[in-house]
């Protein structure tokens, strides 16, 4: 089955960029999606991008989509304490998998 | 904006007790799912609903039912709760409109502990 892998932890200074990866192995999503979840609260839709963009851009949140390696990123530019949250990819169509998630800390 | 409900925040069973999971959404979203997320496993789908009365297995449907009598409610069932049971369980739908683009939208999830 479908299967998305991210890195577990990134620590960042308040005001740098964070780059968060995901790889996935299914090819035949349409949408690819960043969800971000704050402590002791549900799933939150970030962004998604469409399989035939390489990029989009929406605020301070940039997405990178190398579909020939199957490789997606959540670039957060300024980032802010507040962006301190656990943030998961997901691929597929009405059942969508997820990674296991990339805990973000963000530090003064 | 969609909304998404769960009932509870919080529930505390003991082990062999019935719990019901509620789950209402507000935005006439044709799909709805229930997860559950555990640490250093991520989000596992349980079961998930396309329509009223439909119900499909997900992921790890073992010791799990679910209910869906109305559009808007979806129940998740434990017949007998396990302590393995233990978790946050979290409700989404999705609207079946663009059946490409489909993103879940959640609910802020219900702890489950089952002593």
């Amino acid at each position: 089955g479908e299967d998305v892998e991210q890195s577990l932890f990134l620590s960042v200074r308040e005001g740098d960029s964070s780059v968060i990866n995901c790889t996935y192995t299914d090819s035949s999503s349409t949408y690819l999606y960043w969800y971000k979840q704050e402590p002791g609260a549900g799933l939150q839709l970030l962004t998604y991008i469409f399989s035939n963009m390489d990029m989009k851009q929406d605020q301070r949140l940039t997405v990178l989509l190398n579909k020939k390696d199957k490789h997606l990123s959540l670039r957060i530019a300024d980032t802010q304490t507040g962006d301190s949250a656990i943030y998961f990819c997901a691929t597929g169509y009405s059942t969508l998998t997820f990674g296991k998630g990339t805990m973000l800390l963000v530090s003064p | 904006d969609v909304k998404v409900t769960q009932s509870s925040r919080y529930l505390v069973k003991r082990t062999g007790e019935k719990v019901f999971l509620e789950c209402v959404q507000d935005m006439d979203h044709e799909n709805m799912f229930w997860y559950r997320q555990d640490p250093g496993l991520g989000l596992r789908l349980i079961y998930f609903s396309y329509d009223v009365k439909m119900k499909e297995k997900g992921d790890i449907p073992e010791g799990y039912s679910v209910s869906r009598e109305k559009k808007e409610r979806f129940s998740l069932i434990l017949e007998s709760a396990s302590t393995n049971q233990t978790s946050m369980y979290l409700c989404a739908s999705s609207s079946s409109g663009d059946r490409d683009n489909s993103p879940l939208h959640f609910g802020n999830g219900t702890r489950l502990t089952v002593t």
